[in-house]
């Protein structure tokens, strides 16, 4: 079974600031790996999909990058708001899969 | 208008009651899935839906059942609703024809009391 974890569980950084949001899954037979934002207790508003032939995926300030055979995914945000303030959840569907399999997410905090 | 739309938002029920949760699309997306999502636990998958004909549980299927009545429509019900279903419930979409990812609804939150 594909098990994804996220890496830190919560991150408070000054606004400004760029951070790198970590996510890392055992099987890297991947058919794709989606970065979702959710903001509290609200959907899942999808950011950015990279498909596994694919080694990044930029979209304005974020930028998420894939390295299939060490099982690794980067969230990269630049120069962080305080709107970026949210959960950030990492979704990996696996070859042999049928459904996304998340992260428990990274839930992130930009202080003014 | 949403793509994925999901009734009721809300809704507290007893312990012991029947309650439906509905989900519609209209992304013309062939699968469809249900998760649900605790604190602490992430999203886990109840029961996913690969066309009107085709539906399979996933890895917490016990204590709940969907019906697929077309392909824009999925709905998930809970026979005899219990406390520990308390959560937020997540319906969702894909294309396999195009493998463009997926899409989320709302989502609905449900209080068992």
């Amino acid at each position: 079974k594909q098990e994804v974890t996220q890496i830190p569980a919560a991150l408070s950084v000054p606004e400004g600031e760029n951070l790198v949001l970590n996510c890392s899954f055992t099987d890297s037979a991947i058919y794709n790996l989606q970065w979702f934002r959710q903001d509290p207790g609200k959907g899942l508003t999808s950011l950015l999909l990279i498909q596994s032939s694919q080694r990044e995926q930029t979209s304005g300030r974020l930028n998420a990058s894939l390295d299939k055979s060490s099982g690794r995914s980067t969230l990269y945000i630049a120069a962080s708001q305080p709107g970026d303030s949210a959960t950030y959840l990492c979704a990996v569907h696996s070859n042999s899969g049928y459904a996304l399999n998340f992260g428990k997410g990274t839930s992130l905090l930009v202080t003014p | 208008d949403a793509d994925v739309t999901q009734t009721p938002r809300n809704r507290i029920t007893k312990t012991g009651k029947r309650i439906m949760l509905e989900c519609s699309q209209t992304k013309g997306h062939d699968r469809m899935y249900w998760y649900r999502q605790d604190p602490g636990l992430g999203l886990r998958l109840i029961y996913y839906s690969f066309d009107v004909k085709d539906i399979n549980k996933g890895e917490i299927s016990d204590g709940y059942s969907v019906s697929r009545q077309a392909q824009a429509k999925f709905s998930l019900s809970l026979e005899s609703a219990i406390p520990n279903q308390t959560a937020l419930y997540f319906c969702a979409t894909s294309d396999s024809r195009t493998g463009r990812g997926y899409t989320f609804g709302s989502g609905t939150r449900l209080t068992v009391v």
